[in-house]
């Protein structure tokens, strides 16, 4: 059974960062590539990041070009988001998905003074 | 990044027949699969169908999905009151380096 469980969401400053973790099983983990995808509060879904099965390609959505990572550990099957220069409207629930289509539960990020 | 288009609000009685929409381009539905979401209020989206019209196992069959062109629909049957929810439908889009893109989501009310 596909299991995506995010860690790592919490209430940080602007201007903070933070590291999100998303750990898998009951695939083959190596076979797919990876994204993080985001929902603000009371708000439609938006795509972050991506990150092929090797790490050779990466991908990001501009509004977080230049301050999110996206990188994962095959070994411990797992994939990361690094959050840096977070931002007000980067608060969200962050959702890790296998690229075609199974979801986690998500974490909560609030970005707030 | 581009966006997939779906109606604001859709709305039928329990036992009805009810169609979502999802209209995209040449880049996304148009050469990739659709999926569709339920996200009950308050919890995380569900994967509801995948690959334009495959479901999950042990999903009911009252939910089917299709896929024509640059367009896909959600059709729920038997509409039942624990299906009203928000709905998204999702595809890759091929282009800027590759990216999911999403509809807005439509807001289903049972009646």
């Amino acid at each position: 059974q596909v299991q995506l469980v995010e860690s790592g969401g919490g209430l940080v400053k602007p201007g903070g960062s933070l590291r999100l973790s998303c750990a898998a099983s009951g695939f083959t983990f190596t076979d797919y590539y990876m994204s993080w995808i985001r929902q603000a509060p009371g708000k439609g879904l938006e795509w972050v990041s991506y990150i092929s099965d090797s790490s050779t390609f990466t991908n990001y959505a501009d509004s977080v070009k230049g301050r999110f990572t996206i990188s994962r550990d095959n070994a411990k099957n797992s994939v990361y988001l690094h959050m840096n220069s977070l931002r007000a409207e980067d608060t969200a629930v962050y959702y890790c998905a296998r690229n075609d289509g199974y979801w986690g539960q998500g974490t909560l990020v609030t970005v707030s003074s | 990044q581009s966006m997939l288009t779906q109606p604001p609000s859709a709305s039928g009685t329990p036992g009805q027949r009810v169609t979502i929409s999802c209209s995209g381009s040449s880049s996304n539905i148009g050469k990739n699969t659709v999926n569709w979401y339920q996200q009950l209020p308050g919890t995380a989206p569900r994967l509801l169908i995948y690959s334009n019209n495959q479901r999950p196992s042990g999903d009911p069959d009252r939910f089917s999905g299709s896929k024509s062109g640059t367009s896909a629909s959600l059709a729920i049957s038997g509409l039942q009151s624990e299906d009203e929810a928000d709905y998204y439908c999702a595809a890759w889009d091929d282009s800027l380096n590759g990216h999911w893109v999403f509809g807005g989501g439509t807001k289903l009310t049972v009646l």
